[in-house]
Parts: structure tokens; C-alpha cells; sequence
């Protein structure tokens, strides 16, 4: 029983396509996130959704939208993709806002765009 | 701003013990993480700290000194699948999540 899934793991593109990524969790948790993991390894949150409403947004470009049809699901979309959006984006959640809280994350999406 | 500093690498030999040091000035904090992430694969949680002291977990220990912004993590009898980057990540006043760039610890024979 997995916890948090993703969908696609893999997905390469060309540039200025636009693609989504799915992501479900079984947990019951509150809040969901969307990071991008470069190159460099680091982690750089994207959105946060707690309770279907957006709580966090980074300087993502627009180009980026979360879509949260339940709290069991955040979804990413990606709109004119560029060469510099290749890297992997986890999705994770966590049972609350709540400091005690860990992140709990899904395998990861490597998207490759050319 | 806020930041997160951790060593980029570091090498140790299997049976030894490492510690990897992290240090953080972020806007308030409500508590520290380190997360272990393999190659390839999601971060995975090993430990929380929000209060002074050493968290002891079989082999792995995690400390923190909240005067100084400073947590370690220790790891004892090394194995190699403990060869990963080790992720320091820190929850601000507004309970976002802050992380460091993680260090790839390299574990030889």
C-alpha cells in the first residue's frame, strides 16, 4: 500500500509542451506540497495546500498551477515547459501545518524537457 | 534571509562513525529535521528535534543547540547503505519547511 504515489515517474517532453503530474496520498493528511529537487540536489518548495486552499506560493512562475480536487489529491500542471524546468518534483504530505508534523514524500517525477 | 548550511560531502569507513553538521538562521523555528535520501529515490524521515538535548535512534543520534542555530547528526557503525545525502531542514515561525542542500556522505570498505 503505498502512501504517497505519483504519476508519471518518468516524463520527457519537448519544450513548450504543457504536461501534468499527479499525486495521491492514502493517509488521511491534511496538507500536500510540491517540491522541485535540481540538479544541485536541493529541495525548493513549490505550493502547499492545506485543506484544499493554497497556503504557501514560492516564486513559482505561473506557468506552474497546483489543482486539488480532494485533500487526497494535489496535481501539478505545467504550462509552455522550458529546458530549465527538468528536474525532479517530489509531492509529499503531512498530517498538519503542526511543527511536530513530518513529510511524508512520493518517488519523485524525473521530467527530462528538450 | 534564511539558510541552511551543511557540508557538501564528506567520506567515512564502514564500522566508523560520522557526524554531519548543519546550521541555520531562519525567521523563528518551530523544529529540525534530517531526512536520509539515496540516490534516485525520495527523501525518507529520520529525525525531529524541536527541544535541546541528543535524540538517540539505534544508530543514528540527532542533537541540537537552538542558542547556537546547530544540530548534528550522528551515525554509528557505518554500513554502506548508509552511503545517501543526508537532508538538514528546519521549520520557520510560519511552520514552512527550510532545507538544506544536503550532504552526499560517501562510505568506503
Amino acid at each position: 500500500d503505498t502512501a504517497v504515489s505519483q504519476t508519471p515517474k518518468y516524463l520527457v517532453t519537448q519544450m513548450g509542451n504543457d504536461k501534468s503530474i499527479k499525486c495521491e496520498q492514502n493517509l488521511g493528511h491534511d496538507t500536500m506540497y510540491w517540491y522541485k529537487q535540481d540538479s544541485k540536489k536541493f529541495l525548493k518548495i513549490m505550493f502547499s495546500y492545506n485543506n484544499k486552499e493554497l497556503i504557501i506560493n514560492e516564486t513559482v512562475p505561473n506557468r506552474f498551477s497546483p489543482k486539488s480536487p480532494d485533500k487526497a489529491h494535489l496535481n501539478l500542471h505545467i504550462n509552455s515547459l522550458e529546458l530549465g524546468d527538468s528536474a525532479v518534483y517530489f509531492c509529499a504530505s503531512s498530517p498538519g501545518l503542526a511543527d511536530q508534523e513530518t513529510q511524508y514524500f512520493g518517488p519523485g517525477t524525473r521530467l527530462l524537457v528538450l | 534571509g534564511q539558510n541552511i548550511d551543511q557540508p557538501t560531502e564528506m567520506t567515512a569507513t564502514e564500522g566508523a562513525i560520522v557526524q554531519i553538521n548543519c546550521t541555520y538562521q531562519t525567521s523563528g523555528f518551530n523544529g529540525l529535521f534530517w531526512y536520509q535520501q539515496h540516490a534516485g529515490e525520495a527523501p525518507t524521515f529520520l529525525s525531529y528535534n524541536v527541544l535541546d538535548g541528543l535524540e538517540e535512534k539505534g544508530r543514528f543520534s540527532s542533537f541540537l543547540s537552538r542558542s547556537k542555530g546547530y544540530s548534528y547528526l550522528l551515525l554509528k557503525e557505518l554500513q554502506m547503505k548508509d552511503s545517501a545525502s543526508y537532508l538538514c531542514a528546519v521549520t520557520d515561525s510560519n511552520y514552512q519547511l527550510i532545507w538544506g542542500a544536503g550532504t552526499k556522505l560517501i562510505i568506503k570498505p
